[in-house]
């Protein structure tokens, strides 16, 4: 079983509209959790740490969930540079295992 | 220093020749990864250094590949004997820390493009 379990997607979606991504994890001593975004022919770069609590930053909100060992990403008010994929990251001790990420397209 | 420099950002290689890749991370970061991506898959972790010392490797690190930061600084990844299968994009990354309580996720570098013919 891998680590980390991602939809790979893709999803297209209009602009304006609210998608939500999910995540699953199977090590339950995994310590930090993460949302990264890739760009095309890019290096991936951090989106937003996941809390337990749930956390916002504008558009963004994650939500992690311990006992379902589940992680999600909301982007409200979907915006065309949204476009990208969606890595879903878990540290587990000293390593970070990453999903295979989800697709997102938002059309005009 | 802004972040985590890669060189070269590409390579093509003939299958069978020796390649080395250096990461020269952010300087006050004491963690340094090597990842492996091909197209279509996340990340896969390839090894990791605190300092100078290598603390872990993965399976996918066959022994024609080898890394190294001598001076707990820049690192190198050498593979040896390239095969076609080998042709990925490597990244580096690095991080002040990780671990229980902390939240520190990793800044990667722009990667090194190895095309193997």
């Amino acid at each position: 079983r891998k680590e980390v379990e991602q939809d790979p997607g893709p999803f297209n979606v209009p602009e304006g509209a609210t998608v939500a991504f999910n995540c699953t994890y199977s090590n339950s001593a995994s310590q930090s959790f993460f949302w990264y975004r890739q760009d095309c022919r890019k290096e991936p770069k951090l989106l937003m740490s996941v809390y337990s609590s749930g956390n916002e930053d504008g558009r963004f909100t994650a939500q992690l969930n311990r006992a379902s060992q589940y992680i999600s990403l909301l982007i409200r008010d979907s915006k065309l540079s949204d476009s990208a994929t969606y890595l879903c990251v878990v540290n587990t001790g000293n390593q970070f295992y990453f999903g295979t990420g989800t697709s997102l397209t938002v059309i005009p | 220093d802004t972040g985590v420099s890669q060189n070269p950002r590409h390579k093509i290689t003939k299958r069978g020749q020796n390649v080395t890749f250096r990461c020269d991370p952010i300087s006050e970061h004491n963690r340094l990864y090597w990842y492996r991506q091909t197209l279509g898959q996340g990340p896969e972790f390839l090894t990791y250094f605190q300092n100078e010392a290598q603390l872990e490797k993965s399976r996918l690190l066959s022994d024609r590949f080898s890394a190294e930061r001598p001076k707990g600084s820049f690192s190198t990844l050498e593979i040896q004997r390239t095969e076609q299968g080998d042709s990925a994009m490597y990244l580096c990354a690095s991080s002040p820390r990780t671990g229980v309580g902390t939240n520190y996720g990793y800044t990667f570098g722009s990667g090194t493009r190895l095309t193997v013919v």
